[in-house]
This record gives structure tokens, C-alpha cells and sequence, in this order.
């Protein structure tokens, strides 16, 4: 079963607008990562949140994770036509290192 | 430096037919993984190796044997492929340590099964 459930499927915006997507998980976790996937294409990492951290920054992406609601946020700033990808959230357990579980994922079109 | 190679990029089997996915790394990661993708759907573990020698089963096993055959290489077969693998296929690695790891993938297999 899938861990993560994200909000919203779907996002649809103007360049130069904020983008926000929502991630809400299960069960316990030693992190929180969110990767992006280009049509067609690998995923990649863009940012990791341990569990005992609250806010993190990356260039233009800032993750937030309240651990007592389970969820967590991505926002991209000043979004451009390149970030339009699937963004997937991802958790990491415990006690089992490396095996993450993905979300559902959320699609972001950025148009120019 | 390539990072996690999958191949074949496309495959296309018929009901019964079987095929093995190759994956290498060289990023000298101790733990490889199998994700299978579906459409609308994150992606789901069907197999992991946390280190040479050793492999155990994730989320979605039914139907797949992996082979760790060294440390660059994860390899994963569908011994009788039915229409319900249509999928794609993505090979990770990473190096696991407590404070959180990423994971690297390859670029995926598309496979259908007629």
C-alpha cells in the first residue's frame, strides 16, 4: 500500500507563481524525501527532511514536516516552464534504511 | 560517470514469455533496488538488496526473481510475464546510513506485455 497520499493530483499554474503540494504518510519515518520526474525519465532527488527537523531550504524549494500531523509540504517560488514535472513525496523507516515508499504523486505544469 | 544504467530502455513480451532487466551502478553503492511504476501510482518495491549477497522481498514481489550478482550489478527476471507486469520498471541505489540517504535511479524500462 502506498505510505503517502499527495494534494493535490493535479496543479496547474502561470510562471512566475508559487507551486504547493502536500504529503501525508502513515506510519513513523526517519526522513521524508521528495524527488521530481520529467516526462518519461528517471526520478531525482531534490530535497531530504529528517524527522526531527521542521523546515528546510534549497535554492527555490522549501520543505516544511510537521511530524505530529504526518504530513509534509513542498513550495517551489517563482516557478519556470523547466519545473513542470510529477513531484513524488517519500518516506524512509526506521528501521528499515534505504527502502522508501513513494507517494501517489502531484503534476505540475508551470506555463510560460 | 553514468550512474544506475538500466536495459533495455523498451521491451515488449508476450503472455508466458520470460526476460531478465539488467541495472548496474557505479556510484559503489552497498544497497540496489527494483520499483515498478504504474500509471497514476507512485512507485511500489518489488525487491531490494541492502548489500552484495543479500536480496528480500518489498511491497510487489509476486511474479519476479532478482539476482545480486556482484555489487554494481541488481538484475531482475520475470520468469512468465502476464499482462498485469505491464509497467515501468526503475532501478535505484544508495548508501544508506541513518541520517537518511538519496536514492539514485536509472532511467527506466517500459515494458508491455501483450
Amino acid at each position: 500500500s502506498q505510505q503517502g497520499e499527495e494534494d493535490p493530483q493535479a496543479l496547474s499554474i502561470q510562471e512566475g507563481e508559487n507551486a504547493t503540494m502536500n504529503c501525508s504518510y502513515k506510519t513513523s519515518i526517519n526522513n521524508l524525501q521528495w524527488y521530481r520526474q520529467n516526462s518519461g525519465r528517471g526520478l531525482v532527488h531534490l530535497i531530504l527532511i529528517r524527522s526531527n527537523e521542521r523546515e528546510k531550504h534549497s535554492g527555490r524549494l522549501r520543505v516544511t514536516l510537521d511530524t505530529s500531523k504526518k504530513s509534509s509540504s513542498l513550495l517551489i517560488t517563482a516557478s519556470r516552464a523547466a519545473d513542470t514535472a510529477s513531484y513524488f513525496c517519500a518516506t524512509e523507516s526506521p528501521t528499515s534504511y534505504g527502502k522508501l515508499t513513494f507517494g501517489q504523486g502531484t503534476i505540475l505544469t508551470v506555463h510560460p | 560517470n553514468a550512474g544506475v544504467t538500466q536495459t533495455p530502455k523498451f521491451q515488449v513480451l508476450k503472455t508466458g514469455q520470460s526476460m531478465t532487466l539488467q541495472c548496474a551502478q557505479d556510484m559503489n553503492h552497498n544497497s540496489m533496488y527494483w520499483y515498478r511504476q504504474d500509471p497514476g501510482m507512485g512507485l511500489r518495491l518489488i525487491y531490494y538488496s541492502a548489500s552484495e549477497g543479500t536480496t528480500d522481498k518489498g511491497e510487489v514481489p509476486n511474479g519476479y526473481n532478482v539476482s545480486r550478482l556482484n555489487k554494481r550489478e541488481f538484475s531482475l527476471r520475470l520468469e512468465s510475464a502476464a499482462p498485469s507486469q505491464t509497467s515501468v520498471y526503475f532501478c535505484a541505489s544508495s548508501e544508506p546510513t541513518g541520517a537518511g540517504s538519496e536514492a539514485f535511479f536509472g532511467q527506466g524500462t517500459r515494458l508491455t506485455v501483450v
